[in-house]
Order: C-alpha cells, then structure tokens, then sequence
C-alpha cells in the first residue's frame, strides 16, 4: 500500500494567514494526487486534483503543487468558512489511501 | 446535477453484515466508477472498495474477505456488505463517484453513521 504522510496534524491560523500544508507519498505517484476538505459533519469535498487542477467552484485561493513523492496545498489568504480538515488522498494505485489529514483552526 | 443518498441500518450487531445501499439520482451507473470510503470517528478517510459499471470490482486488501459491491444499474444504484462485523467497523460510510481508475472523487454522499453493537 501507498502511505500518505501529512504534516503538520494541525495548525492556527488567522484570517488573511497563508497556509501551506504538506503531503508525502511513500512512492512516487507521479501526480495523481488529490486534496479534499472537510468540516466537521459533511461529506469530504474535492478542492484540488491531479496535483494541481482546481475543481469547479473551488475558490482561487485554493492551489496545489508538487509530483513524484512531495505535494503541497496553500491557501493563500485563509477565509472564515476555510476552518476544517483537509486530506490528501492518492489515486495512482489501488488500495486508494488518504493522508491523516491536517486540521486548520483559529488562531 | 449528480447526488448520492446511502442508505440502511444504522446498528448491526457483532459477526453480523452491515448492508447498506447507495442510490445515485442526476446521473447514471452505467458509467464511471462507483466507491465506498469509512471514516471511523476521529480518524481519516479508509477506502472499502469501488464498482465499475461493467461490474468488475476492486477492494481494500485488509477488507478483501469480508466485503462484497454490487451495482444495479436498472435501479441506478450499487451496495455494500461487509460480513463479521466487529465494533471496529463502526463508522461512517460514504459513496463516491470518480471518472475513471485513477480519478479522484468528485461527488460523496453525505454518510450514514453505522455503529456495531450488541
């Protein structure tokens, strides 16, 4: 299995904070890497796929970056509704693992 | 707009099979990949499985024996069993969609939390 590492577990932020979480592949998956966001109650939502691609109606302070085995997410200016967990999740080889996630509150 | 609706028992006692059923309404089975994630209380997202919608499947080796995924495309939906349950199955489920093998998941339902007890 493909491990997914995440760090940090958390953080605190502030409103207009950049934030920037990381995620490591145990072996390269080339880009087939996936961030989720998640709030307390619902249903993960896909943010960012294939590494880098923004989904529709994600807002473009959301971006990804990163290949192989390192990927990283930022949010440029974190916004109120922003405070959730976010994990990353590999699609590259079955079983599909996600991260342990990262959760973001308020400074 | 595609949506996801789980649905079944919300307690199953242990040794017993959890049965839950997904119905996928604003779009069709007949294509794409269908899954189910977990996500015990606390911890991360664990996938159990997908479906394609030809009916050929792929599972979570550290669940391969105890589980097993059907889809109905008449009914526009698919299912999960997962047999000898234990109170470290309690979770909540998801299904999921994605577009292809290696895709991500682009639409959940909104989870059914079931808890195995006696």
């Amino acid at each position: 299995d493909i491990q997914m590492t995440q760090s940090p577990s958390s953080l605190s932020a502030s409103v207009g904070d950049r934030v920037t979480i990381t995620c490591r592949a145990s072996q390269r998956i080339s880009t087939y890497l996936n961030w989720y966001q998640q709030k307390a109650g619902e249903a993960p939502k896909l943010l960012i796929y294939a590494a880098s691609s923004l989904h529709g109606g994600v807002p473009s302070r959301f971006s990804g970056s990163g290949s192989g085995t390192d990927f990283t997410l930022t949010i440029s200016s974190l916004q109120p509704e922003d405070f959730a967990t976010y994990y990353c999740q590999q699609s590259y080889s079955p079983p599909l693992t996600f991260g342990g996630g990262t959760k973001v509150d308020i400074k | 707009q595609v949506q996801l609706q789980e649905s079944g028992p919300g307690l199953v006692k242990p040794s017993e099979t959890l049965s839950l059923t997904c119905t996928v309404s604003g779009g069709s089975t007949n294509t794409f990949y269908w899954s189910w994630i977990r996500q015990p209380p606390g911890k991360g997202p664990e996938w159990i499985g997908y479906i394609y919608y030809s009916g050929s499947t792929n599972y979570n080796p550290s669940l391969k024996s105890r589980v097993s995924i059907l889809v109905d495309t008449s009914n526009n939906q698919f299912s999960l069993k997962l047999s000898s349950v234990t109170a470290a199955d309690t979770a909540v489920y998801y299904c999921a969609r994605h577009r292809s093998l290696a895709g991500h998941f682009d639409y959940w339902g909104h989870g059914t939390l079931v808890t195995v007890s006696s």
